[in-house]
This record gives structure tokens, C-alpha cells and sequence, in this order.
């Protein structure tokens, strides 16, 4: 079976530029969560997603967004990019079901450095 | 707000040594509670969760109890090796608040043959 696939694993841009990150979960699982993880403040929740609709979000800027397709993969998009927003961005899929609550399978992460 | 607390690594053990990395929580209510690992190279993985007071969480000989009266979940092995070497997550969610986890700062442990 299939990880949790993070596209693309390493990117840099610069300031202002916009960047898309894209997550393909496992078969099946249709919750799609993403975190941002940095040295600094560690892993923060940025917001989930359950068959397209956002269920939770964390407490950033609107400046980061994400969506979910029909087929569960998502996508999550960070705009007018700031040095601070270097960071892995983890994705992680469940099967969101209430006994499983919390029970998160991670990707890799997709790395962004920002100069 | 809930938050975290697990403390500061690294943690450096030689082989077979006994290992406890401590986890307080702050919440409001009654949280599940979970362990993940990032081993090297690798994501985040679940280690092991318990769901109310009292209960043992156990996976590849690491324990964690529940304890709610010093809202801790402090995890233990009573002999590391080195494939134990990675960052361990200690992390925190609310039933009602689907997967939006509350994660420590994390611990790196290191372990010496």
C-alpha cells in the first residue's frame, strides 16, 4: 500500500513569489491535514480537510490556503512568501473515523526554503 | 490554550540503557494522547496513543500511561538500541476536533552501542 506522497520533496523561491505544494494520500483515506514544522515553533497544525470541505483550521495568516480534490489529494498554497515561512510543510492522511481520531499517517514533507 | 510540554533533548543513552522522555499536557477536558517518532529521513510516525485515564499505550517495547491527576504521559523502554535514535513527538487531541493535534516541541535521543 501506498505512503503518503509530498510533491515537490525540496523548493526554493523568494520573497513575494507564491508557492503550491501537493499531497496524495493513502488509498482510501479521505482526511488530509497539514503542518508546518520548523525549528523554531516545532509542528504547528495548519488546517484539515474532509471529502473537500475544510473542518479545522490553525491559527496563520490567510496568506496560507489549501483544498482538497474529489479523489482526496490535496493541495495547499502559501502567497507572497516571507523568509519566515521556510519550513517542512508535513501532510498527513487518516481515515477519520471516530476510534481513529488523531491516528495520522505522515509524507515526508515537502521542504521550502524562501530567500 | 493546550499545550505540550516534553523535555529538551538530546537524550543520549548508550545500548540496553533504560529510557523515560517526560510529557506534561495542559487542556482543558480530556485529550487523547499520542507518541510519534521521526526516525532519520523519514516522516512522522505513530508510536502509540491512549485514550482515557488510566490506559497504557504500548508498541515495539515503548509504554506510556494516561495519567490524568499529573496530566502527564511520559514515555518509557527499559532497553534502547540504537535503531531507538530519532526525535520523539509527544501530542495531544480533542474528540471533537477532528485531526488537529497539538504537538510538543519534541525530543532527539541518541543511542551509543
Amino acid at each position: 500500500k501506498a505512503g503518503v506522497t509530498q510533491t515537490p520533496r525540496y523548493l526554493i523561491k523568494t520573497r513575494g513569489q507564491q508557492v503550491t505544494l501537493s499531497c496524495s494520500p493513502i488509498s482510501g483515506h479521505r482526511s488530509v491535514s497539514w503542518y508546518q514544522q520548523t525549528p523554531g515553533q516545532g509542528l504547528q497544525f495548519l488546517f484539515e480537510y474532509f471529502s473537500e470541505t475544510q473542518r479545522n483550521k490553525g491559527n496563520f495568516p490567510g496568506r496560507f490556503s489549501g483544498r482538497q480534490f474529489s479523489n482526496s489529494r490535496s493541495e495547499m498554497n502559501v502567497s507572497t512568501l516571507e523568509l519566515g515561512d521556510s519550513a517542512l510543510y508535513l501532510c498527513a492522511s487518516s481515515l477519520a473515523l471516530g476510534a481513529n481520531t488523531g491516528e495520522l499517517f505522515f509524507g515526508e514533507g515537502s521542504r521550502l526554503t524562501v530567500l | 490554550g493546550d499545550s505540550v510540554t516534553q523535555m529538551e533533548g538530546p537524550v543520549t543513552l548508550s545500548e540496553e540503557a533504560f529510557l523515560t522522555i517526560n510529557c506534561t499536557y495542559t487542556a482543558t477536558g480530556y485529550p487523547s494522547l499520542f507518541w510519534y517518532v521521526q526516525y532519520p529521513g523519514e516522516g512522522l510516525q505513530l508510536l502509540l496513543k491512549a485514550t482515557k485515564a488510566d490506559d497504557k499505550g504500548s508498541n515495539k517495547g515503548f509504554e506510556a500511561t494516561y495519567r490524568k491527576e499529573t496530566t502527564s504521559f511520559h514515555l518509557e523502554k527499559g532497553s534502547v538500541q540504537v535503531s531507538d535514535s530519532a526525535v520523539y513527538f509527544c501530542a495531544l487531541i480533542f474528540n471533537n476536533a477532528g485531526n488537529m493535534l497539538t504537538f510538543g516541541g519534541g525530543t532527539r535521543l541518541m543511542v551509543k552501542p
